[in-house]
């Protein structure tokens, strides 16, 4: 498996600002990922994030809401934009690793209220 | 399109007693089986995987899960629980070769395990 962080562990923000999430990895990994879990809810994928190209975004989320930045291997950021209290959730980003980068490893998340 | 199901919202067993958090599936092909566990306030931890080969996995913390191809179940079992395994276990699936390499995640089981 990896070592992976993120900074804050959780933060406190006001409506209508922004909040840029850290991801660091203890190895050199192409593929990198943004989740987002709602209270009492699953995972649902936000982007992918490869090294040198841009993110690749699901259904539902856009890069003016969600930018991210990937800037080597073993880093990648998610800031998320002009929030609102439904952006209150858990944000976690994961790295594929294994024999064939078959299984997903997973960050402490970072956990967001917005007032 | 793969899916995951998690038929129990939650689960609860006395401490010492087997447990098994259910899981079935669907997919193209055949599949990548996960189980995270997550403990409050923490990210995803991997337990166990299934790729190819037995169909019983053995997995972290004395977690085990047997895949059933006829059934598309992959349920987790542990014979005997401990009252630090109570958290939230997702189930997870992804497609082994073709379609979406990134997994979907069932809506999780809060497992308590009393004393």
């Amino acid at each position: 498996s990896a070592v992976i962080s993120q900074k804050p562990s959780r933060d406190i923000c006001q409506r209508g600002t922004s909040l840029t999430i850290q991801c660091q990895v203890d190895s050199q990994v192409t593929m990198m990922f943004w989740y987002r879990q709602q209270p009492g809810q699953s995972l649902t994928l936000i982007a992918t994030a490869n090294q040198g190209s841009e993110a690749t975004y699901e259904s539902g989320f856009v890069i003016d809401k969600f930018p991210i930045s990937r800037p080597n291997l073993t880093f990648s950021t998610l800031t998320v934009s002009n929030m609102s209290p439904e952006d209150s959730s858990i944000y976690l980003c994961s790295v594929e690793l294994g024999a064939n980068t078959d299984t997903q490893y997973f960050g402490p998340g970072t956990r967001l209220t917005v007032l | 399109a793969q899916s995951v199901a998690q038929p129990e919202d939650q689960v609860n067993v006395a401490e010492g007693n087997p447990l098994t958090v259910k899981c079935t599936y669907s997919v193209s092909g055949n599949p990548y089986l996960f189980w995270y566990v997550q403990y409050p306030n923490r990210g995803l931890q991997f337990l166990l995987k299934y790729i190819t080969g037995d169909n019983l996995v053995k997995g972290s913390y004395g977690f085990e899960a047997e895949f059933n191809k006829s059934q598309t179940s992959f349920h987790l079992k542990k014979p005997s629980a401990l009252v630090s395994d109570s958290a939230l276990y997702f189930c997870a699936v992804r497609g082994a070769s073709g379609g979406s390499y990134i997994p979907t995640f069932g809506r999780g089981t809060s497992l308590i395990v009393h004393p």
